[in-house]
């Protein structure tokens, strides 16, 4: 079965730089995640996006930014980085509101980019 | 703060050994989910528990909640060194207008061959 695909695997970046990470979703699942994870924290939630419009938003800085396009596979751009912005980046998809109800939707999660900025 | 915390922390256990790990969380919720991740990989859906359930089993995991006390718990049962893992509750949260799945801190799960 198709998995959520997210490029580039690692990136090296130093301070002050950009970084752009895509994420391609599961077939058919309409709404998209972005987390981020430290080193030994647990995942945290950034953006998502429902339908290619922004539906909920984290604790994302304002740095950063991100999209969902036409053919529903997204973005997050890191501008200025930062030492601290040193993390996994997860993206994950699923089948939008069903997440929050009573009947319940898993999250599925791509393998992440591993950014380093030094 | 966070809306799930998760006890013990790290927890190590011999093959074979029965594996329990509890979460406890702050708000109303609709299901709860655990979810595992190997070192430096994506988290991994293991299983989702509603509101209403109070007990429910898939293979070797066993997952309760109670909702009275805002608490479930995981236990994965003859456990193998392959379950080397961290291990996640998550809850859906509405806060305002701002809808996420909100991890606890997890639990480093080591099992010895």
């Amino acid at each position: 079965a198709a998995g959520v695909i997210q490029s580039p695997r690692h990136l090296i970046k130093e301070k002050r730089e950009t970084a752009t990470l895509k994420c391609y979703p599961i077939p058919r699942h309409d709404t998209v995640y972005w987390y981020q994870q430290g080193p030994g924290q647990d995942p945290q939630f950034l953006i998502s996006f429902y339908e290619k419009m922004q539906s909920d938003k984290g604790s994302i800085p304002d740095r950063f930014s991100a999209q969902q396009f036409s053919d529903y596979h997204s973005e997050l751009n890191m501008s200025s980085l930062e030492l601290g912005d040193s993390a996994l980046y997860f993206c994950a998809s699923s089948l939008g509101v069903l997440v929050f109800g009573t009947g319940g939707s898993p999250l599925h999660f791509g393998n992440g980019t591993r950014l380093t900025v030094t | 703060s966070q809306q799930g915390e998760e006890d013990p922390q790290a927890l190590s256990i011999q093959e074979g050994e029965n594996a329990t790990m509890n979460c406890s969380y702050k708000t109303s919720i609709n299901n709860l989910q655990w979810y595992r991740q190997n070192s430096g990989r994506g988290l991994v859906h293991l299983i989702l528990i509603r509101s209403n359930e109070r007990e429910k089993h898939s293979g070797r995991l066993r997952v309760t909640l109670d909702t009275s006390k805002k608490s479930s718990s995981l236990l994965i049962t003859a456990s193998r060194a392959a379950d080397t893992a961290s291990y996640f509750c998550a809850t859906p949260i509405s806060s305002g207008s701002a809808r996420q799945l909100t991890f606890g801190s997890g639990t480093q799960l080591t099992v010895l061959p």
